[in-house]
């Protein structure tokens, strides 16, 4: 009964491929996101949904598109994956949109790209 | 300069220890956020304050608006502590801009 839940917890690639992380929530929230932490531990939101719509979109590579088909889920898709793309991607969410709701993180995928 | 600083970013401790890290902003905020990266790399969340003080078990955390400053105080200290703290900062909407994280170690 995990509250916020991702997959893959790893994945490994090659350049220039295109690979999708998943990411679920049970926690009835309506605000979901994705977060970058770079290999300097360095955490930077990516995206932000509420209720399946896109609320922040953080000067993020094109090559990244976010997709929610419902509000539980929040998937992330990654083309022409390229080295740089390496880090942890965490998923996360909190209730509707209202400044200072906590937010509930996922357990983190690590992306390496070779 | 990074809009949310931690200080220090290394911290090194005996078990039983009284630790206090800090977090400067230089930005309006409706909240700031404690978050705990554990060595397996899960986080949580510890506060979540506007004002004031909380306390959580052996944690507390301050916040002082009018100073852009929050202080998180753990008592006791445990090996269990160690993980990184990191201090975050919503700036409307629930964007939360990160400080760099403390990196926390208790030696037994």
């Amino acid at each position: 009964d995990t509250a916020v839940s991702q997959t893959p917890k790893y994945l490994v690639t090659q350049m220039g491929n295109d690979k999708s992380i998943k990411c679920e929530q049970n926690l009835g929230h309506d605000t979901m996101y994705w977060y970058k932490q770079d290999s300097k531990k360095f955490l930077k939101i990516m995206f932000s949904y509420n209720n399946k719509e896109l609320i922040i979109n953080e000067t993020v590579p094109n090559r990244f598109s976010p997709k929610s088909p419902d509000k539980a889920h929040l998937n992330l898709h990654i083309n022409s994956l390229e080295l740089g793309d390496s880090a942890v991607y965490f998923c996360a969410s909190s209730r509707p949109r209202t400044s200072g709701r906590t937010q509930y993180f996922g357990p983190g995928t690590r992306l390496t790209v070779l | 300069k990074n809009e949310v600083e931690q200080s220090p970013q290394n911290l090194t401790a005996q078990e039983g220890e009284f630790i206090t890290i800090n977090c400067s902003y230089s930005v309006g905020i409706s909240a700031l956020h404690w978050l705990q990266q554990h060595p397996g790399g899960g986080i949580v969340s510890l506060f979540m304050l506007s004002s004031g003080k909380k306390k959580h078990g052996r944690l507390i955390a301050t916040i002082n608006i009018q100073e852009k400053h929050s202080s998180l105080h753990i008592t006791a200290s445990h090996p269990r502590d160690s993980a990184v703290y990191i201090c975050a900062v919503d700036q409307g909407a629930q964007k939360l801009v990160f400080g760099q994280g403390t990196r926390l170690t208790i030696n037994p």
